[in-house]
């Protein structure tokens, strides 16, 4: 059972549109972070949310920490294809080991 | 500053043969930790190294082990390959061993057992 869902798994939109993509556990988590995974490379970390309720901007990304801190969503204003990308979140699953979801796969059609 | 870096980027194994895939941390970071990355799977976590020492291990068999120098640079090794092993295998470095510290990933290292 994968702790950290993921979805939608696969989110292919026009540039310029706006996204929201989702992070769930049942589980609850002190803090969880979000990675931006690009063809070829390793995951980089984008943000860390620590407080339930917290917004956190990053330019064009807003990052949302759910209220009882068991899930995290990140949306996207006016994608621009440099934004394409598999996104993943991350939290600690305990005995200080990092979980990962499998990711969203965004694409970004110019 | 440089990177993590992974080498080789690019492996062609057959089965039952054993690799060795090497990881250099960030300079000045001691927390060393491989993941296992498939499309179905996702990242699944493999093992994490501090100081010289295995702090946490992952849910993998035994054929899979790693270990780490004084220089802080990593080894994992797989012994005994099988067709599941193929995967994209990335090393993290961090400063500190806590988990939610910013961990830096390397590039890979893509794995193909044949």
């Amino acid at each position: 059972t994968q702790l950290l869902e993921q979805s939608p798994q696969f989110l292919s939109i026009q540039e310029g549109e706006n996204l929201t993509v989702y992070c769930n556990s049942s589980s609850v988590f002190s803090s969880l972070q979000w990675y931006r995974q690009e063809p070829g490379e390793g995951p980089v970390l984008l943000v860390t949310v620590v407080t339930g309720g917290e917004v956190k901007k990053l330019k064009r990304l807003t990052f949302q920490f759910g209220d009882a801190r068991k899930d995290s969503s990140l949306h996207i204003t006016a994608a621009q294809p440099g934004d394409t990308g598999l996104y993943l979140c991350a939290g600690e699953e305990g005995n200080n080991r990092l979980a990962f979801g499998k990711g969203n796969q965004v694409v970004v059609i110019p | 500053k440089a990177g993590v870096t992974q080498t080789p980027r690019y492996l062609i194994k057959t089965r039952g043969q054993q690799v060795t895939l090497s990881c250099s941390p960030i300079s000045g970071h001691r927390s060393v930790s491989w993941y296992q990355q498939t499309p179905g799977q996702g990242l699944q976590f493999l093992f994490e190294y501090f100081s010289e020492t295995q702090r946490n291990k992952g849910n993998f068999p035994g054929r899979f082990s790693g270990r780490q120098f004084s220089n802080s640079r990593s080894e994992m090794n797989v012994s005994t390959l099988e067709l599941g092993d193929s995967a994209l295998y990335l090393c993290a470095s961090s400063f500190s061993p806590r988990a939610d510290t910013e961990a830096f990933f390397g590039q890979g290292t893509r794995l193909t057992v044949v």
